[in-house]
């Protein structure tokens, strides 16, 4: 079956400027996941996703990150006011049930700020 | 706070060669579950294997070997006769509790590189 899919794959943007990225999960996936990854790291977590409500944003680094699944499957990570430093490659994950199954990654959107 | 420390940073070496990667875990809850992922250089994360808290069994996949210790807090992983096919980054990860989301700690990662 389809993986998950990620869109844009590529995206470079002007500081200041507003941007989002789509994540389409697994077909049947309730649990949906973004991270953050630069260059040279692991993965970092964002948020996670039960359903349509966010379940834990612990990780969204500022206010300038917002997620949103309204349908509860596909995602959107928006960031406004971007700046150099959100550079990285952010990457979506999705797994039939939250506490027990595995993490499916999709190929990541690799966001460049200039 | 739950952490994974990956002490290899880049492992070089020839191709049918064995390789082990290091993977130490800490963690104050009981029940977690230990992850392997590879990114190779397309850049998308490929599941490998996860390992529960309770299972210290060893576990065998064709070339691919893990040796769970719990005494120790380390979760490394063997690859038998290494290809060029395995140069990846390789990334060991953690998740704690099983209530809720398990949300993953990644290490920093090991680079494999395997040579003709």
């Amino acid at each position: 079956g389809a993986g998950v899919s990620q869109t844009p794959s590529n995206k470079v943007t002007e500081k200041g400027k507003y941007v989002e990225l789509r994540c389409d999960p697994i077909s049947g996936h309730t649990a949906l996941y973004w991270y953050r990854q630069s260059l040279g790291q692991g993965p970092e977590f964002l948020i996670y996703f039960q359903g349509t409500g966010a379940a834990d944003d612990s990780g969204l680094p500022n206010d300038r990150f917002f997620a949103v699944r309204p349908e509860g499957s596909v995602s959107t990570l928006k960031i406004q006011r971007t700046e150099r430093g959100d550079s990285a490659v952010y990457l979506c994950a999705s797994s039939s049930h939250p506490s027990t199954d595995t993490q499916y990654f999709g190929p990541g959107t690799r966001l460049t700020v200039l | 706070a739950q952490k994974v420390t990956q002490a290899q940073t880049e492992i070089s070496v020839v191709e049918k060669e064995d390789v082990t990667l290091d993977c130490v875990y800490e963690t104050r809850d009981t029940t977690y579950y230990l992850f392997w992922y590879k990114q190779p250089p397309s850049g998308e994360l490929v599941f490998l294997i996860r390992r529960n808290s309770f299972d210290e069994q060893n576990e065998i996949s064709g070339r691919y070997s893990w040796n769970f210790q719990k005494s120790t807090s380390s979760f490394n992983f063997t690859i038998t006769a290494s290809q060029v096919v395995d140069s990846a980054v390789y990334f060991c990860a953690l998740s704690e509790g099983l209530g809720g989301g398990n949300k993953l700690t990644f290490g920093t990662g090991t680079q494999l590189k395997v040579e003709l």
